[in-house]
């Protein structure tokens, strides 16, 4: 059974689209994340949501629009797409908002 | 959270040790030291933490200073399976946030 699921894996569109990314955990975690990996492996946070609460937004242009409509799910939509937005998203989960981290196998965005 | 710094890449050959070195000066008290890995192709993983003490579990083993100023994660048998990027990283087990901060890691590779 997959832990941290996301979908799509490949999600290639044109620039000016707008787009999400759906991840779900069977875990029974309540605290979610969204990170960003870019060209150069860089992992950055994007977003934390503890039980469907945001609690932490870094610095995240606000076309990027996280939605957790239960505490299983945390959905992330992307409006006007740049070509910079290209790169990796990765869904997290953890038990609370101290536990270590169960990583999803990540969407690769690729926009032209 | 205090910064981590990790050599680039490490080559260690197959069924040998691997020490994976992490140097953290400013770590503070309230400092919990984590270990996750990146293989390719798939988001993080979970490898070990510690406080202060020696850690032990099934994947690796976690190797703290006295002074907690470095640390080192030591796998004990390499295999061809084990290259990754390993990120050392510190949170702070006061953070409410429980947003974890990846550097650059050290890319390790296992010559068969």
């Amino acid at each position: 059974d997959t832990a941290v699921s996301q979908t799509p894996k490949y999600l290639v569109t044109q620039m000016g689209n707008d787009k999400s990314i759906k991840c779900e955990q069977n875990l029974g975690h309540d605290t979610m994340y969204w990170y960003k990996q870019d060209s150069k492996k860089f992992l950055k946070i994007m977003f934390s949501y503890n039980n469907k609460e945001l609690i932490i937004n870094e610095t995240v242009p606000n076309r990027f629009s996280p939605k957790s409509p239960d505490k299983a799910h945390l959905n992330l939509h992307i409006n006007s797409l740049e070509l910079g937005d290209s790169a990796v998203y990765f869904c997290a989960s953890s038990l609370h908002s101290r536990g270590g981290y169960t990583f999803g196998s990540g969407t690769r965005l690729t926009v032209v | 959270d205090a910064k981590t710094t990790q050599p680039n890449s490490m080559e260690s050959n197959e069924e040998e040790p691997v020490h994976l070195p992490c140097n953290h000066s400013t770590i503070s008290g309230t400092d919990y030291i984590h270990w996750y890995r990146q293989l390719p192709s798939q988001g993080p993983e979970y490898v070990i933490h510690g406080l202060t003490s020696n850690v032990n579990n099934r994947m690796a083993s976690l190797a703290i200073a006295e002074d907690r100023k470095s640390s080192t994660l030591i796998l004990h048998r390499a295999t061809l399976r084990d290259a990754a990027v390993y990120y050392c990283i510190l949170r702070d087990v006061q953070d409410t946030g429980n947003q974890f901060y990846f550097g650059t890691g050290t890319s390790l590779t296992v010559i068969p």
